[in-house]
């Protein structure tokens, strides 16, 4: 299976920050990877899939990029309801792996 | 608007089947363009793609959890269902029952059920 990992793995933003979250596949994986958002006690929310096309309903301050092995997802304005674990998820193979995950936290 | 709903026991004792139902409202679970998978998320840790059906029967599983796993399908009653046997406490998670197009991207979840392995 394809793994993934995202970097960091936590850290601390403040309301109107920019922030860019990194996710990386063991091999290439072309462009088929997803972004999910996930508040505590809830399901995860599509946010991005095709790496860079934005699901129906999501913000246009989210923003995904990168092929092969790389990939970034970047809020360009942080939000109060925006702090949440995100996840990235490549569908290229199966089984579709998900990343750890990286917690935004409130500074 | 579609909606999808877990249900079954929340607490389940090892070397038991662990069995759960997600029930489709708002949407017809034989739409041909759809695939309806289970997902679970141990507490506290990442997430993970257990299999999925096709309204016709088909089915994918993870090969991590092949050997134990059974996704059915009931298209009169719009339901899908999960069975996990030999279960022990590392299949203590959160289940989540979900909906992807051909490509398992998931865009509409069901809440999640916890369910807890322990005697």
């Amino acid at each position: 299976a394809i793994r993934m990992t995202q970097s960091p793995s936590s850290f601390s933003a403040s309301t109107g920050d920019r922030v860019t979250i990194t996710c990386r596949a063991s091999q290439g994986i072309s462009s088929y990877l997803a972004w999910y958002q996930q508040k505590p006690g809830k399901a995860p929310k599509l946010l991005i899939y095709a790496a860079s096309t934005l699901q129906s309903g999501v913000p246009s301050r989210f923003s995904g990029s990168g092929s092969g092995t790389d990939f970034t997802l970047t809020i360009s304005c942080l939000q109060s309801e925006d702090f949440a674990t995100y996840y990235c998820q490549q569908y290229y193979s199966y089984p579709g792996t998900f990343g750890p995950g990286t917690k935004v936290d409130i500074k | 608007q579609l909606q999808l709903q877990e249900s079954g026991p929340g607490l389940v004792k090892p070397s038991e089947t662990l069995s759960l139902t997600c029930t489709v409202s708002g949407g017809s679970i034989s739409s041909s363009s759809y695939y309806w998978g289970w997902i679970r998320q141990p507490p506290g840790k990442g997430l993970e793609w257990i299999g999925s059906i096709y309204y016709s029967g088909s089915t994918y599983y993870n090969p991590s959890l092949k050997s134990r796993v059974t996704i059915s399908v009931d298209t009169s009653k719009n339901q899908f269902s999960l069975k996990l046997s030999s279960v022990t406490a590392a299949d203590t998670a959160v289940y989540y029952c979900a909906r992807h197009p051909r490509d398992p991207v998931f865009d509409y979840w069901g809440q999640g059920t916890l369910v807890t392995v322990s005697s």
